[in-house]
């Protein structure tokens, strides 16, 4: 079962920011959190990762609450593009697998 | 970086036939690969893992004989549907993760997926 928990969707309109949050109150201390989305009838693309500290790149932000249990992902100017599953995921230790949960539909509106 | 090819996108075929898929990746060295499987409006669910050179291991539920996967190198993995009846039509799609990939630090990198039809 999926370690995460995240709304089922969301909106946001577009050029704003659009932040998604995710619960992960379960995460043992070694686990990260990835961050992936899914376009329509496409494969996931990887957004970002991290263990403790906040992280940011090209595409996003990531924000980890101190005691890891919940997080943030950040898109700070979201475009129509950006419309997508966006999926939060605990990389369980034990064999590091992807465990896959339903995920948070955004819907970029103009 | 961090390409992962597919190939086929789109595959329909008549049930009984077998149906091989590719896995690439072409700027970086694989030593995992990942097979997943989608059904529509659900969430992906792995189907096996493969290290190069060695045999895959399958999630509970999947049939080994059915789906054959090979990892005979660092840059390609293929999954081979057996004898595909019209249950196995599904969304199928592989991941790749890059060396050093120990303690859940490399991300894993997804194929566009392959879409299988059976008639």
């Amino acid at each position: 079962d999926a370690k995460t928990t995240q709304p089922p969707s969301m909106d946001c309109a577009e050029g704003r920011a659009a932040n998604l949050p995710c619960n992960h109150s379960t995460i043992s201390g070694n686990e990260y959190v990835y961050w992936y989305r899914q376009i329509h009838s496409q494969g996931p693309q990887y957004i970002i990762h991290g263990l403790k500290n906040n992280e940011t790149n090209e595409m996003a932000s990531l924000i980890i609450t101190e005691d890891r249990k919940s997080s943030t992902l950040i898109l700070p100017h979201a475009t129509l593009r950006d419309t997508a599953v966006y999926y939060c995921i605990v990389r369980v230790r034990s064999n590091y697998q992807l465990i896959w949960g339903a995920g948070t539909k955004l819907i970029i509106k103009p | 970086g961090a390409v992962v090819s597919q190939h086929p996108s789109w595959v329909i075929c008549k049930s009984g036939t077998s149906v091989k898929i590719e896995c690439r990746s072409l700027d970086f060295q694989a030593t995992t690969m990942f097979w997943y499987r989608q059904f529509p409006k659900q969430s992906l669910m792995l189907m096996a893992t493969s290290n190069e050179g060695s045999k895959a291991t399958y999630e509970q539920g999947v049939e080994k004989d059915k789906f054959l996967i090979n990892h005979a190198s660092l840059t390609l993995s293929t999954l081979t549907v057996t004898s595909a009846h019209p249950e196995d039509s599904s969304f199928y799609i592989c991941s790749a993760e890059g060396q050093g990939g120990g303690y859940g630090n490399q991300p894993q990198h997804f194929g566009d997926g392959t879409r299988l039809s059976i008639l």
